[in-house]
């Protein structure tokens, strides 16, 4: 089982919608977890951190699980310039090794 | 944040040679890191550099194959020896910061094609 797994999509969403995606980590000891978009030809940029009390930014929301050891992102009100890939990063305690997921393509067509 | 720059943005080279990638940091930052994602793919970490020490390696990854520099706090090398065309790949140099060095911070990626 891969550490960091996540659909690679591609989610196809029209403008408006409300699309969420998922990241399961393996390593129970994982404590810090982020989601980072890749635009293409681009470097991946931090989105946000994924706190256990769950966070929000804007249209984005993300969510911990550590029982079923998973993330979420939401994203609200999609617009096109959301499109992107989404990488799901963990670190584990006491690393500073992030581990990425393989990102999740997100479409958002008119 | 950090501004991260790298040099070159992209490069074709022919099998044999070797080709060294610069990475300036605007600030500075004890660890940096080197990445390669090869298309369609994620990132792949190679290694982490440390200011003051030898470069740590993940499997996989030699010191032969891809020495790294560390001279100072705001600057890294990696080179790409000996190369071949599967070392066609963008290549990453990152810092980590935050209040526990948890965020990762990239520069725009070199795109090295091998012929």
């Amino acid at each position: 089982r891969k550490e960091v797994e996540q659909d690679p999509g591609p989610f196809n969403v029209p403008e408006g919608a409300t699309v969420a995606f998922n990241c399961t980590y393996s390593n129970s000891a994982s404590q810090s977890f982020f989601w980072y978009r890749q635009d293409c030809r681009k470097e991946p940029k931090l989105l946000m951190s994924v706190y256990s009390s769950g966070n929000e930014d804007g249209r984005f929301t993300a969510q911990l699980n550590r029982a079923s050891q998973y993330i979420s992102l939401l994203i609200r009100d999609s617009k096109l310039s959301d499109s992107a890939t989404y990488l799901c990063v963990v670190l584990s305690g006491g690393s500073y090794i992030p581990t990425f997921g393989r990102g999740t393509s997100l479409i958002v067509h008119p | 944040s950090a501004v991260i720059s790298q040099k070159p943005s992209r490069d074709i080279c022919q099998r044999g040679t070797s080709l060294t990638i610069q990475c300036q940091v605007d600030s500075q930052v004890t660890m940096m890191f080197w990445y390669r994602q090869q298309p369609g793919q994620s990132l792949t970490l190679i290694a982490t550099a440390n200011q003051g020490s030898e470069a740590t390696y993940e499997s996989g990854f030699v010191i032969d194959k891809f020495p790294i520099s560390r001279p100072n706090l705001t600057f890294s090398t990696l080179t790409v020896s000996n190369m071949s065309p599967e070392d066609s790949s963008i290549y990453l140099c990152s810092v980590a910061l935050g209040a526990v060095k948890d965020e990762q911070y990239f520069g725009p990626g070199t795109r090295l094609t091998v012929t």
